[in-house]
């Protein structure tokens, strides 16, 4: 089993629309997760970090995490074709070590015009 | 967040022959890592540069393959030793000013070997 599994994609949405992406992870343990954002050619750029089960929004993001279900889901709102990317989830606590993170494989994110 | 760079940005090498890539950050910071990834696939920890120690290295990989320098905060170095194709990959440096704190990564090298 996958310690950290995303849909690979692509998942396309339209211009303006709600686009929702999923991770989960197998350890319970873990205390921090992250979204980046990677266009393609590029470096993995930080969108947003949650500690706590809840919801934490940061302009058009939000992310969501439920420790219960060992889910984290990033929501991007008025989505525009410049979100096209890939986005990784990572994962990080006891399990893996406080600095070691486990990343997904990504999830490919189309807006279509 | 610190702003990263690395040198090179991308090379093209021989089979048998060994690269070195430099990571230098603005600022001084506690964590260093060194990250792979391969076409197509996320990203797979190599090893973090411990400053004035052997770096520690994740499973499979090792230090003659990819012997690691941290001299300071600011500056680490990755070598990746005696070449295949299969090295080719995207290799990325990463910073965290302590640990478990958040990771920013650098702009990465791209490496292709023939």
């Amino acid at each position: 089993q996958k310690e950290v599994e995303q849909n690979s994609g692509p998942l396309s949405v339209p211009e303006g629309a709600i686009a929702s992406l999923n991770c989960t992870y197998s350890d319970r343990g873990s205390q921090s997760f992250f979204w980046y954002r990677q266009y393609s050619g590029k470096s993995p750029e930080l969108i947003m970090f949650i500690y706590s089960n809840g919801d934490k929004e940061d302009g058009r993001f939000t992310a969501q995490l439920n420790k219960a279900s060992q889910y984290v889901s990033l929501l991007i709102r008025d989505s525009q074709p410049s979100d096209s990317a890939t986005y990784l989830c990572a994962v990080n606590g006891p399990g893996s070590g406080t600095y070691k993170y486990i990343f997904g494989t990504g999830t490919r994110l189309k807006v279509l015009a | 967040s610190a702003v990263i760079s690395q040198k090179p940005s991308r090379d093209i090498c021989q089979r048998g022959t060994s690269l070195t890539i430099q990571c230098q950050v603005d600022s001084q910071v506690t964590m260093m890592f060194w990250y792979r990834q391969q076409p197509g696939q996320s990203l797979t920890l190599i090893a973090t540069a411990n400053q004035g120690s052997e770096a520690t290295y994740e499973s499979g990989f090792v230090i003659d393959k990819f012997p690691i320098s941290r001299p300071n905060l600011t500056f680490s170095t990755l070598t990746v030793s005696n070449m295949s194709p299969e090295d080719s990959s995207i290799y990325l440096c990463s910073v965290a000013r302590t640990d478990g704190d958040t990771q920013y990564f650098g702009p990465g090298t791209r490496l292709t070997v023939l």
